[in-house]
């Protein structure tokens, strides 16, 4: 149980294009999932908090009309990066936690962006 | 702790010798850590986690323990496998609600055979 999954697994997409990645949480409610961004060689940095029904919050240095979050359902999550720019390519993951539970996060397989 | 915009540091040990992995943590409120393996293109995927009431857990030929004092927290490997060879994080949670979690810098562990 407790299986996140992402969709597409690899992007490649012009610049000034925008992108739309999934994050689905397939066995369980994921009330909060959260989105995190990494670089080559890089750790993981938190980008945004999403709550079911409720407004993103977004961590400080991260453009909240650039990177658009929506959690509509209780599995479902996406990011849209908006008029992508080569320096947004990245491995974006998702991680997903049930109700009151957010120590425990389940991450889900990422996602490689490239914006030529 | 924070992570910066730094290359990984790597740690090469010989297949069946044992390897410790550190990272020290930035937040004195954090009450929970996690440590996870990151495979190259994929995903973090947890290895073991330990709460700030406890100083040692134990795992499957992993160990992780926890220096409140020096916010210092590590990850012994017994007889380290060809698998292992990955990027290893620790996380550590904080928040009294839906906060995500901050990841240490990573150690590159490189299993030599």
């Amino acid at each position: 149980g407790a299986v996140v999954s992402q969709h597409p697994s690899w992007v490649i997409c012009k610049s000034g294009t925008s992108v739309k990645i999934e994050c689905r949480s397939l066995d369980f409610q994921a009330t909060t999932m959260f989105w995190y961004r990494q670089f080559p060689k890089q750790s993981l940095m938190l980008m945004a908090t999403s709550n079911e029904g409720s407004k993103a919050t977004y961590e400080q240095g991260v453009e909240k009309d650039k990177f658009l979050i929506n959690h509509a359902s209780l599995t479902l999550s996406t990011l849209t990066v908006t008029s992508a720019h080569p320096e947004d390519s990245s491995f974006y993951i998702c991680s997903a936690s049930r109700q009151g539970q957010w120590e425990t996060q389940y991450f889900g397989p990422g996602t490689r962006l490239l914006v030529l | 702790g924070e992570s910066v915009g730094l290359h990984l540091p790597t740690l090469s040990v010989q297949e069946g010798d044992n390897s410790i992995i550190n990272c020290a943590y930035s937040n004195s409120a954090s009450d929970y850590f996690i440590w996870y393996k990151q495979e190259s293109g994929k995903g973090p995927q947890f290895i073991i986690d330990i709460r700030s009431n406890m100083d040692k857990r134990q795992g499957q030929r992993v160990t992780v323990l926890l220096n409140k004092t020096v916010k210092h927290l590590s990850l012994q490997i017994a007889a380290t496998q060809p698998g292992d060879s990955a990027v290893y994080f620790c996380a550590e949670f904080s928040g009294g609600g839906a906060d995500g979690l901050t990841f240490g810098k990573g150690t590159h562990l490189i299993i030599q055979p």
